[in-house]
């Protein structure tokens, strides 16, 4: 069964660096999201992706973040500056067009220090 | 905005026995609901859907149930099971772009 998958599983980095977390989606699927997860709270819409452009973003999505699908496979979130506050799990979701179901990825932990 | 609560965070079972996990919702406009379930360590699963013209839908061992007039979403685990343990959270779209705005989620801990 197709399914998300995220690299690294676990991501640690210094404050102020650059992260690149990276997914990929089901592979007929059309529609990409990014959410994040604060350890204990729960999951928090980040942006929607469509026709290689940002469909929709949340308020959490500012400058620092940027997503990108380079190759037609890949779909990657990008935190240029990291914050202690960026630790949270971000999972990749997809979902095909006509179809309402959002399919997730196992997530990436980042841990900012 | 939307905002999607969740009345009760832990909920504690016996084997066997059923289960009940609820959610409110605010926005009476929501059309599309959603029951993710959440292992440890692992992306939400998606467990069962509803759309507002229906009131009730069943899956395996699974039923959800809308109450729009209270606007008011419950999931129903039968003869719950230790796999069941996990947390599980609602969900609802919204925006133009089916986003998911999820709730706090509800801790499901099964004792055998």
């Amino acid at each position: 069964e197709p399914e998300v998958t995220q690299t690294p599983s676990h991501q640690v980095t210094q404050m102020g660096q650059e992260v690149i977390l990276r997914c990929v989606p089901i592979s007929n699927h059309l529609y990409f999201y990014w959410y994040r997860q604060i350890l204990g709270q729960k999951v928090e819409f980040l942006v929607s992706f469509y026709n290689n452009e940002i469909s929709e973003k949340s308020e959490i999505f500012d400058d620092q973040f940027s997503v990108e699908r380079p190759d037609g496979s890949n779909f990657t979130l990008k935190i240029r500056s990291t914050k202690l506050e960026d630790s949270a799990m971000y999972f990749c979701a997809s979902r095909p067009q006509g179809f309402s179901e959002q399919f997730f990825g196992p997530g990436t932990r980042l841990t900012v220090l | 905005g939307e905002s999607v609560g969740l009345h009760l965070p832990t909920l504690s079972v016996q084997e066997g026995d059923n289960s009940i996990i609820n959610c409110a919702y605010s926005n009476s406009a929501s059309d599309y609901f959603i029951w993710y379930k959440q292992e440890s360590g692992k992306g939400p699963q998606f467990i069962i859907d509803i759309r507002s013209n229906m009131d009730k839908r069943q899956g395996q061992r699974v039923t959800v149930l809308l109450n729009k007039t209270v606007k008011h979403l419950s999931l129903q685990i039968a003869a719950t099971q230790p796999g069941d343990s996990a947390v599980y959270f609602c969900a609802v779209y919204g925006g133009a772009t089916n986003k998911l705005i999820f709730g706090t989620g509800t801790l499901l801990a099964v004792q055998p």
